[in-house]
């Protein structure tokens, strides 16, 4: 299993500012992920996050707007820049072990 | 490109109450299927994890099946209780076996006393 520590796990913020979501993990993991959930959707996976190489972006998210940083095998963040309101949504990292995806808890954003 | 469907989307039900949640995926070239719980401010737990060559798993009073061939997976809830109120959400590969997940949009379950 894993233990994830996901920082804050809410903030509100106004239009234009830059977010920086962190995620501690419990052990070395090789991939880690950001997920986004906006209201009434499913998750979406923003990036696969891989220690020494650039994120992988899925279709729709651009490393100009949700970059990523992965410095070691336990910790990773997001930073969600030049916020909308359409930003507004729970964002999620998780880690992939052996056995099953593990989750922090998420942060919810709330952009005025 | 592979899509996930829950119904119903919401549920409510008495307390002590036996009930199914489903999940349906277009793509049945799949490894393995997830179903997870999603709390409030408590991000996701996985609940069960069923391999593409198993047809159920059970842990306590939660029985998860998967039917491949027609691309359908069951979480059978015994005994329901207030507690197992939360969002249940399946989850798929991407393609074949990869890491990648494809969610469901989940159903939301509210157990009353």
């Amino acid at each position: 299993s894993a233990v994830i520590s996901q920082k804050p796990s809410r903030d509100i913020c106004q239009r234009g500012t830059s977010l920086t979501i962190q995620c501690q993990v419990d052990s070395q993991v090789t991939m880690m992920f950001w997920y986004r959930q906006q209201p009434g959707q499913s998750l979406t996976l923003i990036a696969t996050a891989n220690q020494g190489s650039e994120a992988t972006y899925e279709s729709g998210f651009v490393i100009d707007k949700f970059p990523i940083s992965r410095p070691n095998l336990t910790f990773s963040t997001l930073t969600v820049s030049n916020m909308s309101p359409e930003d507004s949504s729970i964002y999620l990292c998780s880690v992939l072990t052996p056995a099953k995806l593990f989750f922090g808890s998420g942060t919810q954003l709330s952009v005025l | 490109k592979q899509e996930v469907t829950q119904i119903p989307a919401a549920l409510s039900v008495p307390e002590g109450e036996n009930l199914v949640l489903n999940c349906s995926f277009t793509d049945s070239a799949i490894y393995n299927l997830q179903w997870f719980r999603q709390d409030p401010g408590k991000g996701l737990t996985s609940l069960l994890l069923i391999q593409s060559s198993q047809r159920e798993q059970t842990s306590g009073r939660l029985n998860a099946s998967l039917d491949k061939s027609s691309g359908r997976s069951t979480l059978y809830i015994a005994a329901s209780q207030p507690g197992d109120s939360a969002t249940y959400l399946c989850a798929v590969p991407w393609q074949g076996g990869s890491e990648k997940l494809v969610f469901g949009k989940g159903t939301k379950l509210t157990v009353n006393p």
